[in-house]
């Protein structure tokens, strides 16, 4: 199975600095790479779907990229509700099965 | 609005199966396709299964393969994961999530079911 790996674990930023998040996979696959915000008692909000795609009411400042086996999240300007655990998700071609990064947590410096 | 509502808290004994449901509304369940999660506390989110709700289709975890069975009824718009041989490390919660308004992202999600796992 696909494994996704993200980093920092922890990413420590005041408000209005700008957050870079990684998710590297173990190898090349499909374009449908899936960014989430979670907050603490809440389920997983869709932020950024396929790879680069910004969901609907989403802020523009989340910005996703890349494509292969990289693929980055950025915070161009950090708000104070930004502040919450980020998942990558990607689906393989074959099996169609879908696994998620470990996690980045961006916490308040 | 699109919601996905899930059913209530479950308290299991080792070795027994839950059964968690959730009902889909506002949009088109039968072009969806659904994926459960699950959290334990303080965890990563973890990838259980999906399916593709108009054909039926399931895909599962390994870690899950033998022990998870998703299933769905269009004509109450409901999809369900069962898990068997239930052991303390299940207890988690779990999440029920659709594809709404995009294809393979996952922007509907449900509340969540917690299931608690202990003799």
């Amino acid at each position: 199975e696909i494994v996704l790996t993200q980093s920092p674990a922890t990413l420590s930023l005041s408000p209005g600095e700008r957050a870079t998040l990684s998710c590297r996979a173990s190898q090349s696959v499909s374009s449908y790479l899936a960014w989430y915000q979670q907050k603490p008692g809440q389920a997983p909000r869709l932020l950024i779907y396929d790879a680069s795609n910004r969901a609907t009411g989403i802020p523009a400042r989340f910005s996703g990229s890349g494509s292969g086996t990289d693929f980055t999240l950025t915070i161009s300007s950090l708000e104070p509700e930004d502040f919450a655990v980020y998942y990558c998700q990607q689906r393989s071609n074959w099996p169609p099965r879908w696994t998620f990064g470990q996690g980045t947590k961006v916490e308040i410096k | 609005q699109m919601q996905l509502v899930q059913s209530g808290p479950e308290v299991k004994k080792p070795g027994t199966s839950v059964k968690v449901s959730c009902k889909a509304s506002g949009f088109t369940f039968t072009s969806s396709a659904m994926q459960w999660v699950r959290q334990a506390r303080g965890q990563r989110l973890e990838w259980i299964g999906w399916i593709v709700v108009g054909s039926g289709n399931t895909n599962y975890a390994q870690k899950f393969q033998e022990r998870v069975t998703i299933t769905r009824d269009m004509s109450t718009s409901t999809a369900y994961m069962e898990l068997s041989s239930l052991r303390s490390e299940d207890t988690a919660v779990y999440y029920c999530a659709a594809e709404g308004n995009y294809d393979n992202a996952f922007d509907i999600w449900g509340q969540g079911t917690m299931v608690t796992v202990s003799s």
